[in-house]
């Protein structure tokens, strides 16, 4: 079946810091990669997506490049803010073939983030 | 229409009582997702609409949960005879297309807690 693994938390950094958050899948067919943040006491947000191998998915300074070969999705900023700090989510969905549709999301287990001034 | 809304944000209900979420989806999105999510994971999917048809159910969804979607608008889910192990937050996810580029909208969840 299909399963997301993410590197476990918490993970504190100073404010300016690089952030890594490592996540590696295990999928059929022809995943779509997401990367959704949770901010406290909200509802999941969209950060990036990517749909094929070898996309860059990017937004607000984060960047994640989908590697087949590896299998792995990682989350990487230059440099991080204090309002960057929630939870991060990697997620998989997983169509069932290269035209098909797509259906549920397959998360993993979240990394939580706090960055400090 | 601003995003999805769920309703209430918050439910605290005794064991053996029934409780009843509601979700309105982004009206243009003809698929609409149920998922739980407890303390310290991430969410798992519950059961997927399209339209008014219920397509995929979890193993999780046990006969004491049911969902509906009336006339493919907005959807209720509910649980019979709570207990304590249903607490979480359940969330309330739609999305406008079948191809899999296509992130999934999610609402603020409701947050479930069986006393």
């Amino acid at each position: 079946g299909n399963s997301v693994t993410q590197m476990e938390g918490p993970v504190t950094l100073s404010e300016e810091a690089f952030l890594t958050i490592n996540c590696t899948y295990t999928a059929t067919g022809y995943p779509s990669l997401f990367w959704y943040v949770q901010y406290p006491g909200e509802g999941l947000q969209l950060l990036l997506k990517a749909t094929k191998a070898d996309d860059k998915g990017s937004n607000k300074g984060f960047e994640a490049t989908y590697r087949k070969e590896t299998t792995s999705f990682h989350l990487e900023k230059g440099s991080v803010q204090v309002s960057d700090s929630a939870v991060y989510f990697c997620a998989l969905s997983a169509s069932s073939g290269p035209s098909g549709s797509a259906r549920q999301l397959t998360f993993g287990s979240g990394t939580q983030l706090t960055v400090l001034p | 229409d601003t995003g999805v809304s769920q309703d209430p944000r918050h439910k605290i209900t005794k064991r053996g009582q029934n409780v009843t979420f509601r979700c309105d989806p982004i009206s243009e999105h003809n698929r609409l997702y149920w998922y739980r999510q407890t303390l310290g994971q991430g969410p798992e999917f519950l059961t997927y609409f399209q339209n008014e048809a219920q397509l995929e159910k979890s193993r999780l969804l046990s006969n004491r949960f049911s969902a509906e979607r009336p006339k493919g608008s907005f959807s209720t889910l509910e649980i019979q005879r709570t207990e304590q192990g249903d607490s979480a937050m359940y969330l309330c996810a739609s999305s406008p297309g079948q191809t899999p580029g296509y992130g999934y909208t999610f609402g603020s969840g409701t947050r479930l807690t069986v006393v």
